[in-house]
C-alpha cells in the first residue's frame, strides 16, 4: 500500500517552455503533499507544502511564479515549471504523508528527470 | 541555523560485514529522525522512524539509534549483502516537514 507515481519520468523541453509533471497517491487520499528538488550527489531540498483545495507553501528562494502548484483532489498534484532555463535541470520529487502527525512518514514518487536544452 | 548532516559521503564495505552510518544535527531538538534508501534515479524509500524517547530500533538486518546527548542517530546495516548497496539518507521532520541530510552511499563488496 501507500504508493505514489509520478508522469512522466523523463522530459526533455527547449528553453522558455512549460513543463507539467503530475503526482498521484495510487491507494490512499493524502492530507498533504510535497514537492522536492534534487540535484546530483546532493539532499532532496523542500520546494513546496501543497494541501488539497488551498494554495501551497512555497519554502524561502522558490519562485511561487516559476513553480506553479496545483492540488485539485486529494490523490493529485501537479508542479507547473513555468518558461523552463537549462538552470532548471534537476530531479524532481514528490511525496505524500497520510498524516501529518504519527512521525511525518513521508511516501515518495519515483522521480522526475528534467532536461532543459 | 537547524542542520542535519552525514559526514561519510560514501562507505565502501564487505559482504557479510556491519555497515555503520552516522548522522547528527545541530541547534534543534527534532522528536523524530527518519531514515530512508535511495536508488539511483528514484524516489526516497521509508525504512525506519526513531522517536526521541527510543534509544533504539530494528527492522530485520536494520538497526536504528537515537542519542539525544550526543545529538546523532547511527544507522547500521547487518550481514550486508550487495542488494543493500544505495544511498541513505537521515531526515528529521520539523513541525511536518522533513529536512534531509545530504546522504551516504553505502557499496557492499560480493
Amino acid at each position: 500500500g501507500a504508493v505514489v507515481s509520478q508522469h512522466p519520468s523523463r522530459v526533455i523541453c527547449k528553453s522558455g517552455t512549460s513543463v507539467k509533471i503530475e503526482c498521484r497517491s495510487l491507494d490512499f487520499q493524502a492530507t498533504t503533499m510535497f514537492w522536492y528538488r534534487q540535484f546530483p550527489k546532493k539532499s532532496l531540498m523542500l520546494m513546496a507544502t501543497s494541501n488539497e483545495g488551498s494554495k501551497a507553501t512555497y519554502e524561502q528562494g522558490v519562485e511561487k511564479d516559476k513553480f506553479l502548484i496545483n492540488h485539485a483532489s486529494l490523490t493529485l498534484s501537479t508542479l507547473t515549471v513555468t518558461s523552463a532555463h537549462p538552470e532548471d535541470s534537476s530531479f524532481y520529487i514528490c511525496s505524500a504523508t497520510l498524516d501529518r502527525g504519527a512521525g511525518g512518514q513521508q511516501f515518495f514518487g519515483p522521480g522526475t528527470r528534467l532536461t532543459v536544452l | 541555523s537547524q542542520k542535519i548532516e552525514q559526514n561519510s559521503e560514501a562507505l565502501n564495505i564487505q559482504e557479510g560485514k556491519t555497515a555503520t552510518l552516522t548522522c547528527n544535527y545541530t541547534n534543534y531538538s527534532p522528536a523524530y529522525l527518519q531514515w530512508y534508501r535511495q536508488d539511483p534515479g528514484r524516489g526516497p524509500v521509508f525504512l525506519l522512524l526513531i522517536r526521541e524517547n527510543e534509544k533504539e530500533k530494528r527492522k530485520e538486518r536494520l538497526k536504528v539509534t537515537f542519542d539525544t546527548t550526543l545529538k546523532q542517530s547511527l544507522f547500521h546495516i547487518t550481514a550486508s549483502q550487495p542488494a543493500d548497496s544505495a544511498t541513505y539518507l537521515c531526515a528529521s521532520l520539523n513541525d511536518y516537514k522533513l529536512s534531509f541530510g545530504a546522504g551516504t552511499t553505502v557499496t557492499v563488496r560480493a
